[in-house]
């Protein structure tokens, strides 16, 4: 079965300060894997996609890594701010049949709060 | 703007009623997507949209039903059925045969009192 793990569940860091969050995913085959940011109340805005020959993608201050080998990703938020704090979700997609939308398949999140 | 517009924001049910959860996008996108979301658990496939006048069951499809009557609306009811409804739900949709483009609505959130 297809999985997306995300760690830490959540986690607390100071204003300013640097911070990585990790996916791990079993999703094959493999198309592409995306990081969003939700916001409380809010739906998910995308921040990266990167497929299979791409191992690093930036997006301001947020710089997402891919290892397609170990099936892992990173997504690194550089000096960090208040409006950080939201829950950043990591989503796989495999390479789809028929152009089936249940190829996607949705860590749980992990709780970000930047305290200042 | 281009966007995908849900309402209520904020919705509540009485016990046994069905309530009719709306989502509307001008992105001239051919499908459309309900999730669930719960507490420290990942977006759950409801429903999804493919044209217009078809839909599939997702993954937690009991207790809802949907339609697709044009290709800029997918509303979601949630009837009497579904015995643990309080949740968050969210709307997406993308270009047709891609995950490509997925773009979510801001979500309604409904409780049942």
């Amino acid at each position: 079965k297809n999985q997306v793990e995300q760690s830490p569940q959540s986690l607390i860091i100071l204003e300013g300060k640097n911070c990585t969050l990790q996916c791990n995913y079993t999703v094959s085959p493999f198309s592409n894997l995306r990081w969003y940011k939700q916001d409380t109340g809010r739906g998910p805005v995308s921040l990266t996609i990167m497929t299979f020959s791409e191992n690093t993608k930036s997006n301001g201050r947020y710089t997402a890594t891919l290892d397609a080998d170990t099936k892992q990703s990173s997504l690194h938020i550089t000096a960090s701010q208040l409006s950080d704090s939201a829950s950043y979700i990591c989503v796989v997609s495999e390479v789809e049949s028929g152009g089936g939308a249940d190829g996607l398949t949705f860590g749980k999140g992990t709780h970000l709060i930047i305290q200042p | 703007d281009g966007g995908i517009t849900q309402s209520p924001k904020y919705l509540f049910r009485k016990e046994g009623q069905n309530v009719t959860l709306s989502c509307e996008q001008n992105l001239n996108h051919d499908a459309m997507y309900w999730y669930r979301q719960d507490p420290g658990q990942g977006l759950r496939l409801i429903y999804y949209s493919q044209i217009v006048n078809d839909f599939q069951k997702g993954d937690i499809a009991e207790g809802y039903s949907v339609s697709r009557e044009k290709k800029e609306s997918f509303p979601l009811t949630v009837t009497s059925a579904q015995k643990n409804p309080t949740a968050f739900y969210l709307c997406a949709s993308s270009i047709q045969g891609t995950s490509y483009g997925y773009t979510f609505g801001s979500g309604t959130r409904l409780t049942v009192v």
